[in-house]
């Protein structure tokens, strides 16, 4: 399975936009790129996916480089509720997408006021 | 709340003991998911359920692991002959599928803490 490569910890003011990189050299054509978050004491949350494009929603913006061998997270105002693990995944599209994820260590996340 | 329910939230048991761990998924959520995570890392797979069939088991769910989902509802955990090694955070998460194959996000629940003296 493809894996990605993500720095321990960030940090970002409030208010501030915050860029999260992920690295995988090995994705494959089919493969989605997932973004989850863990806030403290929780479950991982849906964050953003996508396949090739750039994708924007209400939590997140996800920038997909051209070769797909990395993306990058984006918060766009960072709040102290943002303070989490984010976990970037990679998902095989070409089978039964029933979901199956390898979670890494993720990057940890911390907002300062 | 419609989200998915976990139960008990945290549990202490002495080494040897058998514990189970029930998990109520969204009630539409036909994909039922289990996960382990330690201190630091993120979670790992022990097997998924579609409906009440379980599909696939990660060769870290030992012997000792057993988990049912008997009516495509509600699912459970046990662990028996518990080990330190057991203690971890369980999570379960639910999804739904579809038969073109769309892809639905898994909603996690809160976990139940295991430890395990």
């Amino acid at each position: 399975d493809a894996k990605t490569t993500q720095p321990n910890s960030m940090e970002s003011n409030e208010e501030e936009p915050v860029h999260l990189p992920c690295n995988h050299s090995t994705i494959s054509g089919t493969d989605y790129i997932h973004w989850y978050r863990q806030l403290p004491s929780q479950g991982p949350e849906y964050v953003i996916h996508g396949l090739t494009s750039n994708v924007n929603n209400r939590m997140a913006s996800l920038a997909i480089a051209e070769d797909r061998k990395s993306s990058t997270l984006i918060l766009h105002r960072a709040t102290l509720r943002d303070a989490a693990v984010y976990y970037c995944i990679l998902r095989d599209g070409s089978t039964d997408s029933w979901g199956k994820f390898q979670f890494g260590a993720g990057t940890q996340v911390v907002v300062t006021p | 709340d419609t989200g998915v329910s976990q139960d008990p939230r945290h549990k202490i048991t002495k080494r040897g003991q058998n514990v189970t761990f029930r998990c109520d998924p969204i009630s539409e959520h036909n994909r039922l998911y289990w996960y382990r995570q330690t201190l630091g890392q993120g979670p790992e797979f022990l097997t998924y359920f579609q409906n009440e069939a379980q599909l696939e088991k990660s060769r870290l769910l030992s012997d000792r692991f057993s988990a049912e989902r008997p009516k495509g509802s509600f699912s459970t955990l046990e662990i028996q002959r518990t080990e330190q090694g057991d203690s971890a955070m369980y999570l379960c998460a639910s999804s739904l599928a579809t038969t073109s194959g769309s892809f639905y996000e898994q909603y996690f629940g809160p976990g139940t803490r295991l430890t395990v003296t």
